[in-house]
């Protein structure tokens, strides 16, 4: 089974500083791993993926993560922050479940709050 | 065309009423799935269609009742719901390759359903 942890359900940061957001995994197969954004009454907004390849990954909005088989993490990180970054941010799990279908897996979310 | 369609954004309904949510895609995905996502939690799976085909159920009570006409529409028809079903209802699509996991989702904008 795969699970996800997000360490921090609420990071408050100043605009132009950076910041980390935490996400730890757990599964017994290869998996997938995704960072998404949900603004306030919106849908989910895919931020960025890793599947294979470099572990560092660059995605939408200036934001980027390092997948860490090791320490079993996807950390997500923005060196400079804006008030229009202000949203829930989940991490995301996939692989194949025991039926053979794919599913999505979600940590529990992280409220990031920038202060202008 | 990236998109994924969900009518009506907005929904109030009493609990003797019958209505239907509605998710729409053209992006040729075979995969399409219904999340309920109360304030403040992340989104939990409902049910995922592969292929047209019930694929998950994930133990959600029969007043939900998912409909898949073809590839690109998915419904969610709603009987004698209870306050507490209020929620936001999310569909997503993605690419269905079998045993090799989800490797992107794209979500609607949900619909905020009130159960008064």
């Amino acid at each position: 089974a795969q699970s996800v942890t997000q360490l921090d359900s609420q990071v408050p940061v100043f605009e132009e500083a950076p910041v980390e957001l935490r996400c730890n995994y757990s599964s017994s197969v290869s998996v997938y791993l995704f960072w998404y954004v949900q603004y306030p009454n919106q849908g989910l907004q895919l931020l960025l993926k890793y599947l294979s390849g470099s572990t560092l990954v660059k995605g939408i909005n200036g934001f980027e993560a390092e997948f860490n088989k090791s320490q079993t993490s996807f950390h997500l990180r923005k060196p400079s922050v804006h008030i229009s970054d202000t949203a829930e941010y989940f991490c995301a799990v996939s692989a194949p479940d025991q039926t053979g279908a794919n599913n999505l897996f979600f940590g529990t979310g992280t409220r990031l709050t920038v202060i202008p | 065309d990236t998109e994924v369609t969900q009518t009506p954004k907005h929904l109030v309904m009493g609990m003797t009423n019958k209505k239907s949510l509605k998710c729409e895609q053209h992006m040729g995905h075979r995969a399409m799935y219904w999340y309920k996502q109360k304030a403040k939690k992340p989104p939990e799976l409902m049910f995922v269609y592969s292929y047209e085909k019930l694929s998950i159920n994930e133990s959600v009570p029969s007043r939900f009742s998912p409909e898949c006409p073809n590839s690109s529409l998915l419904n969610l028809h709603l009987h004698a719901l209870q306050p507490e079903d209020s929620a936001l209802y999310l569909c997503a699509s993605s690419q269905e390759v079998v045993g090799q996991g989800l490797t992107e989702a794209f979500f609607g904008q949900g619909t905020r359903l009130t159960v008064v």
